[in-house]
């Protein structure tokens, strides 16, 4: 079963508008956490915003908030008020612990966001 | 405060070459990545270390690919012999611990003909 699943992958989006990109997860570790990271066509992973197992509220960076349902399994991004600038890839990656005090990252296969004018 | 470091950023070779990429962490930081990601997916990690020890190596091919971290700083990534499947872009990244937010470089694009 894939432990991180994006299921857009695409989305558009007017300037100036909020837009929601999905992810859900699995796994059976509780302490897990999410992750958001956009690339742009530059190549570079960008960190966006970080969502705890335990966290009782939604995590908010500037724009960008997680819509965490943990009973759904969903860790859905959101950002508001699209720029241009937010055309990228956007990528959901979950934490678990892998051995000992050692964690690991597993992306998704990526949503690619384009913001028209 | 400087970022990830990476080169080359790009890199062509012909199958069964051998090929190296370099990788400076943030200063400070005890955990590096390596991952790879072929076009239109997601990153895979290859290997992790914890400062110079290898913690996670399970995805990487080992007939093929090596990686060291001297010293718990700089690291590098080397494929001998290269196959076409290899390419992809090779990431890495370093973060202050494991499990916490990973900082990336830019990449090396590795095209294999």
């Amino acid at each position: 079963a894939q432990k991180i699943t994006q299921t857009q992958p695409g989305m558009f989006v007017q300037e100036k508008e909020a837009v929601t990109l999905d992810c859900t997860y699995d796994t059976s570790d509780p302490s897990y956490g999410l992750f958001w990271y956009k690339q742009p066509s530059s190549g570079e992973m960008i960190f966006l915003i970080y969502q705890g197992s335990y966290d009782q509220q939604n995590a908010t960076e500037g724009r960008y908030s997680l819509n965490f349902q943990k009973a759904r399994k969903s860790a859905n991004l959101v950002i508001s008020a699209s720029q241009l600038g937010d055309s990228a890839m956007y990528f959901c990656a979950m934490r678990e612990r892998s051995g000992g005090s050692n964690y690991k990252l597993t992306f998704g296969k990526g949503t690619l966001l384009t913001v028209n004018p | 405060e400087a970022g990830v470091a990476q080169s080359p950023r790009y890199k062509i070779i012909e199958k069964r070459q051998s090929v190296a990429f370099w990788c400076n962490p943030i200063s400070g930081h005890a955990t590096l990545y390596w991952y790879q990601q072929i076009l239109g997916q997601g990153p895979k990690l290859l290997i992790q270390f914890q400062n110079n020890g290898v913690v996670d190596d399970s995805q990487l091919p080992k007939d093929r690919f090596s990686a060291e971290r001297l010293k718990g700083v700089d690291s590098t990534l080397k494929i001998q012999p290269a196959k076409l499947e290899d390419s992809a872009v090779y990431l890495c990244a370093s973060s202050l611990d494991s499990g916490v937010e990973q900082y990336f470089g830019p990449g090396t694009r590795l095209t294999v003909t």
